[in-house]
């Protein structure tokens, strides 16, 4: 069975700083896809960024990077200058059978100005 | 325009009595996933379905009912609700390949009292 955990149920940071938001997992597979997901107060699901675990560089979507630690099982993301807009829930979700993700608790995203 | 479509948005029911969310995606994706989130739980897969036809449990199937007959189509049925399935429910699709991008709908609300 896979597990994901994320460990801070609420973070919060001033406009323009950084932050980081912390992701562990669990599974016994070796090749499995990683991800973070926003959802804003509209709820929709919005990918963030993804990670494929066989490929060792960090992935990099603009203002969001990860720090993929393999051995560790660990997937943290990293919002740089952050903005108004990134105030949203964020999800750490982990694929080892398409589509078949397991999520972890969330993290609440605060910004203020 | 590529999405995944449910209805209804939001639902309020009464305890026991049989109710239909349904879900389509114009993307030709063969997986399709059913999903509940509830505060500090994340996101949970309920059903699975892999192509038309094959459907697979999630992690808390209980309760539910899928068919997949058209492979655009895969609604969620609850034959007898109850308050404990009160919950926000996401419809997702993905298309096997490189990278299992998992598509979301909108989210229903569904209130049983």
């Amino acid at each position: 069975a896979q597990t994901v955990t994320q460990s801070q149920p609420e973070m919060s940071v001033q406009e323009a700083e950084t932050v980081t938001l912390s992701c562990t997992y669990d599974t016994s597979e070796n090749n499995y896809y990683l991800f973070w997901y926003k959802q804003p107060p509209s709820r929709q699901m919005i990918l963030v960024i993804r990670q494929e675990a066989y490929k060792q560089q960090n992935a990099t979507e603009n203002r969001f990077s990860v720090n993929f630690q393999k051995a560790a099982k660990s997937f943290s993301l990293k919002i740089s200058d952050s903005q108004l807009g990134d105030t949203a829930m964020y999800f750490c979700a982990l694929d080892t059978s398409y589509g078949k993700l397991t999520f972890g608790q969330g993290t609440i995203l605060t910004v203020h100005p | 325009e590529a999405q995944v479509t449910q209805n209804p948005r939001y639902l309020i029911t009464v305890t026991g009595k049989k109710l239909t969310v349904t879900c389509s995606q114009n993307m030709n994706h063969e997986y399709m996933s059913w999903y509940r989130q509830d505060p500090g739980l994340g996101l949970r897969q309920i059903y699975y379905s892999m192509n038309v036809e094959v459907t697979d449990k999630g992690d808390v199937p209980e309760g539910y009912k899928v068919s997949r007959k058209e492979k655009r189509n895969f609604p969620l049925i609850l034959e007898s609700p109850s308050p404990n399935q009160t919950s926000l429910y996401f419809c997702a699709s993905s298309l096997s390949g490189e990278i299992p991008e998992a598509f979301f709908g909108q989210g229903t609300r569904l209130t049983v009292v």
